[in-house]
């Protein structure tokens, strides 16, 4: 069981938002620690899509946002393309494991 | 160009032993975080083991006591000695890049499978 709690899975049309949550503790995001986004396509290695709560890398839409409020982060998509599907991991640092912390994962589904 | 190649994958047998290499071009090892993060099939992302640029490391509880995470800067080089192997240890193994002083993953390597399996 992962110590970041995502959605299994999330929907929407095309040109629909969409938003995936990402659920920590105090250990985690809760403590104050960054959350980090990634993108994987099937048969490729993840991503990062969202670094430090809401910086984008050079190349990624500004359709992709993050927030982080309390123990939890978001992940906004807006002006769903059929090309977003894929599933998104969010990621912190846990101060009790002293390492690297991943959420379940979301399958994103373009309808 | 920043790129990471892994390699030293395959099937082995439960309680067997593997060791893979990621070897990295376009910076130096020493200059970030260096991680093994693995995924099982099917499954999420589960972090591995850190390298830090200062030489302390880390793992993961599922693995702790039986991988080491090693550097050979001169052949700018991470590893992962992997012992006393069991199934649940099955997963494509992804070497990764932390930028100093920050949490996340900047750069991923392909991948390298590894079977646990009799």
């Amino acid at each position: 069981q992962s110590l970041l709690t995502q959605p299994p899975s999330v929907s929407g049309a095309p040109g629909q938002n969409v938003t995936i949550s990402c659920t920590g503790a105090s250990s985690n995001i809760g403590a104050g620690y960054d959350v980090h986004w990634y993108r994987q396509f099937p048969g490729t290695a993840p991503k990062v899509l969202i670094y430090e709560n809401n910086n984008r890398p050079s190349g990624v839409p500004d359709r992709f946002s993050g927030s982080k409020s309390g123990t939890s982060a978001s992940l906004a998509i807006s002006g769903l393309q059929a090309e977003d599907e894929a599933d998104y991991y969010c990621q912190s640092y846990d101060s009790r494991l002293n390492g690297g912390v991943f959420g379940g994962g979301t399958k994103l589904t373009v309808l | 160009e920043v790129q990471l190649v892994e390699s030293g994958g395959g099937l082995v047998q439960p309680g067997g032993s593997l060791r893979l290499s990621c070897e990295v071009s376009g910076f130096t090892v020493t200059s970030h975080y260096m991680n093994w993060v693995r995924q099982a099939p099917g499954k999420g992302l589960e972090w591995v083991s850190i390298f830090y640029s200062g030489g302390t490391t880390n793992y993961a509880d599922s693995v702790k006591g039986r991988f080491t995470i090693s550097r050979d800067s001169y052949k700018n080089t991470v590893f992962l000695q992997m012992d006393s192997l069991r199934a649940e240890d099955t997963a494509m193994y992804y070497c990764a890049r932390t930028p100093m002083f920050t949490t996340y993953f900047d750069s991923w390597g392909q991948g390298t499978p590894v079977t646990v399996s009799s």
